[in-house]
């Protein structure tokens, strides 16, 4: 079992939808969770970070933590082109080790 | 404030080859990590380091090695390069190595192995 799990993709959504990206984990003492955005030839941005259960929210997007589930997501209101990317989610394992699944590849059709 | 970063930014080496590439952290964060990415693998954990000290490895060979300056600049190397070494290679800081603090992403050194 990979350590962080996500759909490669592509996920494919009409401009002004709601895009839902979704993560596993596999470590139930992982404790950190990270969604980052990165653009074909350019190093990850982060997007957000999130570490209690439950929703935040920051401008378009929301991140989703249910620990008990092992489960991370990433909403992402009102898509836009610019929006297409693909989006990496990490999560911290023990001993200072960032870990990140595969990514998921987004495109925002006009 | 400056953000990561990464030399060189390309680099073009051959089998056997060794090469060093350099980072500098955003002013102030004391924890480097370096990333693989390559298309088939992702993006893959090589080592971290703190305080001059290297905290954490990845599942990568010998070959790969690392060290980090009082300044907190850190570099990696790789020897004896292979084909598959063909990667970016990213470079990641933050203010500390804790859990939950943000890492920042370089621009990244792309290094093409022939």
């Amino acid at each position: 079992q990979k350590e962080v799990e996500q759909n490669s993709g592509p996920l494919s959504v009409p401009e002004g939808a709601i895009a839902s990206l979704n993560c596993t984990y596999s470590d139930r003492g992982s404790q950190s969770f990270f969604w980052y955005r990165q653009y074909s030839g350019k190093s990850p941005e982060l997007i957000m970070s999130i570490y209690s259960n439950g929703d935040k929210e920051d401008g378009r997007f929301t991140a989703q933590l249910n620990k008990a589930s092992q489960y991370v997501s990433l909403l992402i209101r009102d898509s836009q082109p610019s929006d297409s990317a693909t989006y990496l989610c990490a999560a911290y394992y023990s001993s200072y080790k960032l870990i990140f699944g595969s990514g998921t590849r987004l495109l925002v059709r006009p | 404030k400056a953000g990561v970063t990464q030399t060189p930014r390309y680099l073009i080496k051959t089998r056997g080859q060794q090469v060093t590439l350099s980072c500098s952290p955003i002013s102030g964060h004391r924890s480097v990590s370096w990333y693989q990415q390559t298309p088939g693998q992702g993006l893959q954990f090589l080592f971290e380091y703190f305080s001059e000290t290297q905290r954490n490895k990845g599942n990568f060979p010998g070959r790969f090695s690392g060290r980090q300056f009082s300044n907190s600049r850190s570099e990696m190397n790789v020897s004896t390069l292979e084909l598959g070494d063909s990667a970016l290679y990213l470079c990641a800081s933050s203010t500390t190595p804790s859990e939950g603090d943000t890492q920042y992403f370089g621009p990244g050194t792309r290094l093409t192995v022939l």
